[in-house]
């Protein structure tokens, strides 16, 4: 079975300052992964997905992701933060099974603290 | 230009009264999913549809079941809510996976409280 592990609930950042949000996950084949940011009360966004290719992928909002199968691992970064940055972020994986669509499985989530 | 859109986005019902959630899409995807998601926890994939064809997650209750009447449309119906099921509902789309898997487009979610 797929899972997602983000091990850090709560991350604190000065803004300004860079940031990077752990994710690593477990898929049997080729993970298809994406962050997603979620603030509070809203649906999830999409910040950057992970299919195939270049290993390093650019999002939106400066964020960017590199994955690396030797660590299973998919962690996003940002060069320096903005305030707006203050959100829960979600690593999520997904793939297809035999014939229909996946759901994506997601991580517990970090939630992001943006510091003056 | 919201694309996928969930009415109401805040809903209260009383223990024990159905309800149904409805989300709708202008994006024309093939597939929409249905999450919950409680109080500070990842949204967890309730089931979807691949067009017309229905796929129920092992773990999701009885009490959940779905409608989709068209493409554009998708509902969640809730036959006795209990207290547990009060959380965030989250409605998804993508494409045709045939195509290789793409981005799921997430609505604003509805809300559900339980009295």
């Amino acid at each position: 079975a797929q899972s997602v592990t983000q091990p850090d609930i709560h991350i604190t950042v000065s803004e300004g300052a860079s940031l990077e949000l752990r994710c690593n996950y477990s898929y049997g084949a080729t993970p298809y992964l994406f962050w997603y940011v979620q603030s509070p009360g809203q649906g999830l966004q999409l910040l950057l997905k992970y299919f195939s290719g270049d290993t390093l992928v650019q999002g939106i909002k400066g964020f960017e992701a590199e994955f690396k199968r030797s660590q299973s691992s998919f962690n996003l970064r940002k060069p320096s933060v903005h305030w707006s940055d203050a959100a829960e972020y979600f690593c999520a994986v997904g793939g297809r099974s035999g014939g229909g669509a996946d759901g994506l499985t997601f991580g517990k989530g970090t939630h992001l603290i943006i510091q003056p | 230009d919201a694309m996928v859109i969930q009415n109401p986005r805040y809903q209260v019902t009383q223990f024990g009264k159905p309800v149904t959630l409805s989300c709708s899409q202008t994006l024309n995807h093939n597939v929409m999913y249905w999450y919950q998601q409680k109080s500070s926890q990842a949204p967890k994939l309730l089931f979807h549809y691949y067009d017309k064809d229905f796929n129920n997650e092992a773990d999701t209750p009885d009490n959940f079941q779905s409608r989709r009447p068209n493409t554009s449309f998708c509902f969640l119906d809730i036959r006795s809510p209990g207290l547990g099921d009060a959380a965030m509902y989250l409605c998804a789309t993508s494409r045709d996976l045939t195509r290789g898997n793409q981005p799921q487009h997430f609505g604003d979610g509805t809300r559900l409280s339980i009295l």
